[in-house]
């Protein structure tokens, strides 16, 4: 089973709303990502977790706040979001320890409104 | 320093034909070179992947050759079929996990 899970598949929500992505992975990959793609771009970091801990953030704006729970789950907690952060989020999780593959999620549609 | 650079921005190949696709890099850091394929609306899914000590790597239709001293690798796409319609992103990977992606190719196989 190579699957990541997201959810929601879409999402709008409005500039006070404070609302969650969640990620899901059993493949017992000890890596998971966010990243962030708009349009037409190609998909760009954000945040890193290793073991659970918070290994890599690429300096994002504290209204993205991520969330480990476990080995198998990853949040991503949105607040005071702006129209420009609509974009596809994508989750991924890979093994860790080199030669690094990552599996990605398909993603939550958000739009900011 | 960080940056995949990847080239032609968009392609269009006759069915049948050979897509090649081409990126480069900057970062010795860099162990592990995949590659993606997305379609719209889809998240990205992993096509192949090349380590550094390897100079070919072939699955199926899709060829990856890598040259660690010009520090260039390319995906070469066999027979390509209109299914094969996509974006295709070459990506680097560092021993911190972390995965950097080249800017994309948008390729168009003509039935």
């Amino acid at each position: 089973d190579t699957e990541v899970t997201q959810t929601p598949k879409h999402l709008v929500m409005g500039m006070t709303n404070k609302k969650s992505l969640k990620c899901e992975q059993h493949m017992g990959h000890r890596a998971m990502y966010w990243y962030k793609q708009k349009a037409k771009k190609p998909p760009e970091l954000m945040f890193v977790y290793s073991y659970e801990k918070l290994s890599i953030n690429e300096s994002v704006p504290s209204r993205f706040s991520p969330e480990c729970p476990n080995s198998s789950l990853l949040n991503l907690h949105l607040h005071a979001l702006q129209p420009e952060d609509s974009a596809l989020y994508l989750c991924a999780s890979s093994q860790r320890g080199g030669y690094t593959e990552a599996f990605f999620g398909q993603g939550t549609r958000l739009t900011v409104v | 320093q960080q940056q995949v650079k990847q080239s032609p921005q968009s392609l269009i190949v006759q069915k049948g034909g050979i897509s090649i696709i081409n990126c480069a890099y900057e970062n010795t850091a860099f162990d592990y070179f995949p590659w993606y394929q997305q379609f719209p609306g889809k998240g990205p899914a992993l096509l192949i992947a090349i380590r550094p000590d390897v100079s070919e790597k072939k699955e199926g239709r899709f060829t990856i050759s890598f040259n660690k001293s010009a520090k260039q690798f390319s995906l070469h796409i066999m027979d390509s079929q209109p299914g094969d319609s996509a974006t295709y992103f070459c990506a680097a990977s560092t021993r911190d996990d972390k995965i950097i992606f080249g800017k994309g190719t948008r390729l168009h196989i003509l039935p």
